[in-house]
């Protein structure tokens, strides 16, 4: 069965950075795009952007331009998110998703909760 | 872009029929047909429920069903049942590579 598994919970000072993992497991990691979402306390959730495992391609929310690098291992059938120059207003849920049909997205894994706190 | 406009509460009774609206523009939900709802109980992962506006995933029930008109999606959930109490969350295609999501709703069964 389809799972992504993703790393702990970390907490962060203002201006550091983070790197969260995603490990999938029960499909081909390099056939379908993965997404990442994140949702900070009381919001909805925010679309990030994605990768393409298979290429390394990937695409971002204007919004993290600049603040965030999706990378992928397909060794180890792996995608990470690294966001940079972290604010207090970072502190979220962080999901990875697995792209559903090109147009959604069908397994999500447990989430990371990020803090950023001084 | 924008986050999709969402009510942020719906509620009904078990059995009752609601509808959740989802409002965007005609840079998202009106240019595609790519509306997808996901539901999210308390600390749990988001779930997919319709994609591409009116198609349920293999293990949806047919309670749950997707519309859209214009600028603006609906999912309507019927039979409630208990289990249904939960946040919902539209998302669209909104382009160049792009998605956005709705506020989210939190659906109340009385």
């Amino acid at each position: 069965q389809v799972q992504l598994v993703q790393s702990g919970a970390e907490v962060r000072k203002p201006g550091a950075s983070v790197k969260v993992s995603c490990k999938a497991s029960g499909y081909t990691f390099s056939a379908y795009y993965m997404h990442w979402v994140r949702q900070a306390p009381g919001q909805g959730l925010e679309w990030m952007g994605w990768i393409d495992p298979n290429s390394g391609g990937t695409d971002y929310a204007q919004k993290f331009q600049g603040r965030v690098t999706m990378t992928r291992d397909t060794s180890i059938s792996t995608a990470y998110m690294e966001l940079s120059r972290l604010r207090s207003d970072d502190t979220a849920v962080y999901f990875c998703a697995k792209s559903y049909s090109s147009t959604s997205f069908d397994y999500w894994g447990q989430g990371t909760l990020v803090t950023v706190s001084s | 872009q924008s986050a999709l406009t969402q009510p942020p509460s719906a509620s009904g009774s078990p059995g009752q029929s609601v509808t959740i609206s989802c409002t965007g523009t005609s840079s998202d939900v009106g240019a595609y047909n790519y509306v997808s709802w996901y539901r999210r109980h308390p600390g749990k992962a988001p779930k997919l429920m319709i994609y591409e506006v009116n198609k349920r995933p293999s293990g949806v029930p047919d309670r749950f069903s997707g519309s859209k008109s214009g600028n603006t999606a609906s999912l309507t959930v019927s039979g409630l049942q208990a289990e249904d109490e939960a946040d919902y969350y539209c998302s669209s295609y909104a382009g160049s590579n792009n998605w956005v999501f709705g506020g989210g709703t939190k659906l109340t069964v009385l």
